[in-house]
């Protein structure tokens, strides 16, 4: 079974800030997404990637994906408020669109 | 657009009773899924379902029942609760690609 490790587990930053959170795996993946999730609601997707070397922007979020494709970085540009969250990335294992999910990265952002 | 619904949001329950989670999604996709998150332990997957009448366990399905009678509804079953089962649970459902997700029930097994 394919492991997904993020990094870091808990962040805290002030408004304005960048930071960049990664998701690793000693095995290729087959494509990788990421999701936010908020407290009290599931999760959302915000982006998947599929090709090695891929580079993805949403707004202020920048997301990578590995030329080998056994690692990709989410990177938050001027940090608001409003990122605060559980940022969690994923692929797909076993086919029915099944997935695995890394445990995560607690994003606090603060005024 | 409701997307994916779960009820009940909050329960407490008594070691040993039972409870069946509600899950229903308005967008006629086949897939469908049950997963629980515990805190720092990301999402695990509990049992999923490839359309009605089709369902099959996932990584930790000890404890849980599911069925699927019809393509919307996909409710999970806790027979003989224990204190191992407190923990957040969460539907979801998929089309080609992406997976929606409920809101979720947080569950307290005492």
């Amino acid at each position: 079974t394919q492991l997904l490790e993020q990094s870091p587990q808990f962040l805290s930053i002030q408004e304005g800030e960048n930071l960049t959170v990664y998701c690793n795996s000693s095995s290729v993946f087959s494509s990788l997404q990421w999701y936010r999730q908020e407290p009290g609601e599931g999760p959302v997707l915000l982006v998947t990637v599929v090709t090695g070397g891929e580079v993805k922007k949403l707004k202020r979020l920048t997301f990578q994906f590995g030329d080998a494709r056994k690692d990709s970085s989410l990177h938050i540009t001027a940090a608001q408020t409003g990122d605060t969250g559980l940022y969690l990335c994923a692929t797909h294992s076993g086919g029915y669109n099944k997935l695995i999910f890394g445990a995560g990265t607690r994003l606090a952002v603060h005024p | 657009n409701a997307g994916v619904t779960q009820t009940p949001k909050f329960r407490i329950l008594k070691i040993g009773q039972s409870m069946t989670l509600q899950c229903t999604q308005d967008m006629n996709h086949n897939y469908m899924y049950w997963y629980r998150q515990d805190p720092g332990m990301g999402l695990k997957l509990i049992y999923y379902s490839v359309g009605a009448g089709i369902t099959d366990k996932g990584e930790v399905p000890n404890g849980y029942n599911v069925s699927r009678s019809t393509t919307e509804d996909f409710p999970l079953r806790l027979e003989l609760a224990a204190p191992s089962q407190t923990s957040v649970y969460f539907c979801a459902s998929s089309g080609a690609y992406e997976q929606y997700f409920g809101p979720g029930t947080r569950l307290t097994v005492t």
